[in-house]
């Protein structure tokens, strides 16, 4: 496709379950961000991917946040033993090596109940 | 202190008002300015880019940068409708990444 993709579009689990967020950046963009965006509050980065080189984790807000990036195209962020204030949209984007705009995808709005 | 603050206070004004949004940096040594457009239940999309002071202006959007301040602008002209939205700020704080502001939402009353 053409832009950014995340799947699921929406995902409601239950307090303590795991949850899986796919994206699949812009074909030739090495670069990978994840950012999460809360009800009232601005974007919060979690973890940046660039081609081959060891991610940027300084974001994460906990070590129940994961993510990996395989092949240098798909990632994956991974919430274990979620709890309600992890809800909120996560944003995956991407970008071409050392440019400054980055393209985001719809995000995935998880609503941990 | 925050890399970026911007007040986000809601913002009505009537079609063909002229909206003004702004945002305060931290860092004098930021040289990268964006402002996303972000519409209800979408992603961010890239609304304007600017490297250095001064206006730069597309279309009925101009972007101000003032680095002697560390404040930028947004300014839209003869709103429409279709212009309401959540206006965020951003600013590549060169550790690979966008710091945001936390967005003005604007409505634009017909």
């Amino acid at each position: 496709g053409a832009g950014v993709s995340q799947s699921p579009s929406n995902k409601v689990t239950e307090k303590g379950k795991d949850v899986e967020l796919r994206c699949d950046p812009i074909s030739g963009h090495t670069a990978l961000y994840w950012y999460r965006q809360s009800l009232g509050q601005g974007l919060e980065f979690l973890i940046y991917f660039q081609g081959n080189s060891a991610p940027d984790k300084s974001g994460l807000p906990s070590d129940r946040f994961s993510a990996e990036r395989t092949g240098g195209s798909v990632s994956t962020l991974t919430i274990q033993r979620t709890q309600q204030e992890d809800s909120a949209v996560y944003l995956c984007a991407s970008s071409l090596a050392g440019e400054n705009t980055i393209y985001f995808g719809e995000g995935s709005w998880l609503t941990v109940v | 202190q925050k890399e970026v603050e911007q007040d986000p206070g809601p913002l009505s004004v009537p079609e063909g008002a002229i909206v003004s949004l702004n945002c305060t940096y931290s860092n004098s040594a930021f040289q990268y300015f964006m402002w996303y457009r972000q519409y209800s239940r979408k992603g961010p999309e890239l609304l304007m880019y600017t490297y250095s002071s001064g206006n730069k202006e597309d279309g009925r959007f101009t972007a101000q940068v003032d680095k002697s301040s560390k404040y930028i602008s947004l300014f839209i002209r003869d709103s429409q409708p279709s212009d309401s939205a959540t206006y965020l700020c951003a600013i590549d704080n060169g550790n690979n990444r966008l710091a945001f502001g936390k967005g003005n939402q604007v409505v634009v009353i017909p």
